[in-house]
């Protein structure tokens, strides 16, 4: 039962750079999302998807971009990375109304911008 | 939109007692769910307890339980028998139970509350 797989867990990137966040889930979701949370602080909205070929900007998707080519998947992109986004990455899922409406996360992925 | 406060950024308990963490929010909604979760230091984020907003009664679990004040706009999380593994961060979310629209599924969270438990 792997639920909401992350990858990578810690990633040190230099400013410019750009990467991906890898997000897969087993469970059939058609609900999934990003989360940062900052130093301190709660966790924040950067994109979601409601299925596969869907996807809605969040509060903070400025400097991120996501696609939603499969249900299983939900990579994030980070393009040209600041310092501002040194944070810790959520990915989440979620199951629909009839199956328990609950909110599965991943388990975080530590990004530090240098 | 929906905001949710927590005015205690730390809080601290001896083992084996009380104690209550607090969270205030606000929405212009009549449905809605509550969470309390629980960041321990690896930064994984657990599910304590959750409330419907249709729900009268207060939601328990095992030591947990909420004082869920809906028209104060109050929704606290007593720990009882406080445990050294109780020991991390709480976050109060919120999330609209509208089905559909652009807050379906979202959590919105609090600063966070850190919780230290003395033995």
């Amino acid at each position: 039962n792997a639920g909401v797989t992350q990858t990578p867990k810690f990633r040190i990137l230099k400013i410019g750079q750009s990467m991906t966040l890898q997000c897969t889930q087993d469970m059939n979701h058609n609900y999934m999302y990003w989360y940062r949370q900052d130093p301190g602080m709660g966790l924040k909205l950067i994109y979601y998807s409601v299925g596969a070929g869907i996807t809605d900007k969040g509060e903070v998707p400025n400097g991120y971009n996501v696609s939603r080519s499969t249900t299983e998947d939900f990579p994030l992109r980070l393009e040209l990375a600041a310092p501002s986004q040194t944070s810790v990455y959520f990915c989440a899922s979620r199951s629909p109304p009839g199956v328990g409406n609950t909110i599965y996360f991943g388990e975080g992925s530590w990004l530090t911008v240098v | 939109a929906q905001t949710v406060t927590q005015s205690q950024p730390e809080m601290s308990v001896q083992e084996a007692e009380t104690v209550t963490l607090s969270c205030t929010y606000d929405t212009s909604e009549s449905d809605y769910y509550l969470f309390w979760y629980k960041q321990p230091p690896s930064r994984q984020m657990i599910l304590v307890i959750r409330q419907e907003a249709y729900k009268q009664q207060n939601a328990t679990e095992n030591r947990f339980s909420v004082n869920f004040q809906k028209a104060a706009k109050s929704f606290s999380l007593k720990i009882s028998d406080s445990q050294l593994g109780d020991a991390a961060m709480y976050f109060c979310a919120y999330r609209s139970a509208r089905t559909g629209g652009t807050s379906y599924g979202k959590l919105t969270f609090g600063q966070g509350t850190i919780l230290t438990v003395h033995p």
